[in-house]
């Protein structure tokens, strides 16, 4: 059983071009979540989707960035007109379709931005 | 609010010995799960324990065993017979129950061989 993949594992991106993050959970996991990790901190908490549906964005900048997880093909998290402070590790983690699995929570190796 | 607190910016132990990393963390739900993460410097997420708050047995995984205290709402990670691979970031998370996964700012973790 595959895990987490996401790619690429590091994208360059210049000021003001746009970025695109893809995740594909676990098989047989339908919630996806993303972090971002800015340097020598911990994990915080950006966005949470099901299929189809955006469940929590509260920890999404209400500007530039947007997230879906379409019923076919992985989560994509977009950052639109990057800046130097969006330079950071972007992490995914998948958990089991059934209820209440919501703590079992299994990341992917990351996604590396750096804006130049 | 959910918050988790890691004190200890860095640590460092010998070879073979025993280290404590420590972790407070504050939330208002009474069911929720806590757990430590090692972050090497490939930058993997690895889960290292996990404690469910309804059981007072402390976790233990091989050489890492928890110090979990309810009531002081602590946390602390234990390594026995420390190993050169345990270098690493590690992690403190909180599950409150419903809400995403809450992160410490980590302690980094140096061992001296």
């Amino acid at each position: 059983n595959a895990g987490v993949m996401q790619n690429p594992r590091h994208l360059v991106r210049r000021r003001g071009q746009e970025a695109r993050l893809r995740c594909s959970p676990m098989k047989g996991h339908s919630h996806v979540y993303w972090y971002r990790q800015l340097p020598e901190e911990g994990l915080k908490f950006m966005v949470y989707l099901q299929k189809e549906n955006i469940i929590d964005e509260s920890g999404m900048p209400k500007e530039r960035f947007s997230a879906e997880f379409p019923k076919e093909g992985p989560s994509i998290l977009r950052i639109q007109q990057v800046v130097r402070g969006d330079s950071a590790a972007y992490f995914c983690a998948s958990s089991p379709s059934r209820g209440g699995g919501a703590y079992e929570q299994y990341f992917g190796p990351g996604t590396r931005l750096t804006v130049t | 609010a959910q918050t988790v607190t890691q004190s200890q910016p860095e640590m460092s132990v010998q070879e073979a010995e025993t280290v404590t990393l420590s972790c407070t963390y504050d939330t208002s739900e009474s069911d929720y799960y806590l757990f430590w993460y090692k972050q090497p410097p490939s930058r993997q997420m690895i889960l290292v324990i996990r404690q469910e708050a309804y059981k007072q047995q402390n976790a233990t995984e091989n050489r890492f065993s928890v110090n979990f205290q309810k009531a002081a709402k602590s946390f602390s990670l234990k390594i026995s017979d420390s190993q050169l691979g345990d270098a690493a970031m590690y992690f403190c998370a909180l599950y409150p129950g419903n809400t995403p996964l809450v992160f410490g700012k980590g302690t980094r973790l140096s061992v001296i061989a």
